[in-house]
Formats: C-alpha cells, structure tokens, sequence
C-alpha cells in the first residue's frame, strides 16, 4: 500500500479565517513533506518532518503553521492567508528524510483564498 | 540556477505513437539519483522511477523506458504506444546529497494523447 491520504479535497477560505489541511500516510515512513504546487509549474517543498520533528523550513511564512501529532498524521495549519497563496497543497511520505528514498505523494488540496 | 531542465513545454501525440520526454540535469556531486514523476488531472504526483548516478542501465517497464547517459547528463523517459490514460504532466526531479536529497523539480512536460 503506497497511499498518501489528504482531507479536504478543496477549501475555500477567506483572508481572517483559520483552518487546517490533514495528511495520513499508513506506510511506516518516518519522513513526511508538504509542497505547494501554483498552477502549471512544479511543486516546491515547504517543510520537512523526519521522526515527528521539524527538519527543514523553506522559509515558509508563519501564516503556514504544521505539526506532526504522530507518525502517520501531517497537519498544516492555515491562518490569515492570502490570495496569493491559493495552491494546490500536496503532501508527501518517505522511508527516511536526507536520503535518497522516493516520496509517495497525496492527492492534494486545493486550496482557494478570496 | 536551474538544475533540471525539461525544455519540451507541451507534447501532443495521436494514440499509439511513441513520445521521448527529454530531461537535462545539473550537478556537481558523485552521487546523486533521478527521478520521474506523472501528475495526471486529478493532481496526485505518481512515483515511476528512481535510478541512481551509478547505475547507467537503461530500465523498462511495460510501455514505459528510460535512457540515462552520465556523458550528456541526461535521464529521458519513452512512453510506447500512448494511450489517452497517459495524458499528464511529467517531472523529471534531481535528488543530491549536498541538497539534503531535497527533491529538485523541472518545470514539467504536459503529453497530450488524442484518440
């Protein structure tokens, strides 16, 4: 089983609201990833969790807030976005971060800021 | 700098013919690995194939192969035999140590197979 599961689908929220995108993976990975895709250009990494720890930050803006409760679930918590960062919002699992593992990927969020 | 180049834009093909994704990669390691990725409509990235900088073997897959040179820096994948189930924008992605194995992603290629 090689699935990356993400709720919702999509979103649509305003600039004061605050939600959450959620990821599950049942893979036994110990790394897991969230990218933000814009439309018709590649995906662009924004965090990295190795063993349930923060690994590595893109210098993402602190409106993009995630956690990792456990091993198998992946949040990212939205609060005062932009238009701007509307995106399709994909999430990713690995054996291990820093190595040479594929990422198995979810289907994503789409996510709409008005 | 850009460190994985996929210069064909768009593809468009009729079913059954074959089309070459090409991909040009940049690096400074020893050791580094290639990837190639399919996103179909639906948004979800597919994992097709990992090879790393060691081994040149070409590899195949049912209707799916690719061709790594070392000499061109080149990793290009070859769909025989499109099907309408093939149409996706496919990445071709760089994996390096001295990048934490982050992976770096070309700007992508959409294959468009009509019937």
């Amino acid at each position: 089983d090689t699935e990356v599961t993400q709720t919702p689908k999509h979103l649509v929220m305003g600039m004061t609201n605050k939600k959450s995108l959620k990821c599950e993976q049942h893979m036994g990975h110990r790394a897991m990833y969230w990218y933000k895709q814009k439309a018709k250009k590649p995906p662009e990494l924004m965090f990295v969790y190795s063993y349930e720890k923060l690994s590595i930050n893109e210098s993402v803006p602190s409106r993009f807030s995630p956690e990792c409760p456990n091993s198998s679930l992946l949040n990212l918590h939205l609060h005062a976005l932009q238009p701007e960062d509307s995106a399709l919002y994909l999430c990713a699992s690995s054996q291990e971060s820093r190595t040479s593992y594929e990422q198995y990927f979810g289907p994503g969020t789409r996510l709409t800021v008005t | 700098a850009q460190k994985v180049t996929q210069a064909q834009t768009e593809i468009s093909v009729v079913e059954k013919e074959d089309v070459t994704l090409d991909c040009v990669y940049e690096t400074r390691d020893t050791t580094y690995y290639l990837f190639w990725y399919k996103q179909p409509p639906s948004g979800e990235l597919v994992f097709l194939i990992r090879r790393n900088s060691f081994d040149e073997q070409n590899e195949i897959s049912g209707r799916y192969s690719w061709n790594f040179q070392k000499s061109t820096s080149s990793f290009n994948f070859t769909i025989t035999a499109s099907q309408v189930v093939d149409s996706a924008v496919y990445f071709c992605a760089l994996s390096e140590a001295r990048n934490d194995y982050k992976l770096s992603f070309g700007a992508g290629t959409t294959v468009t197979v009509r019937a």
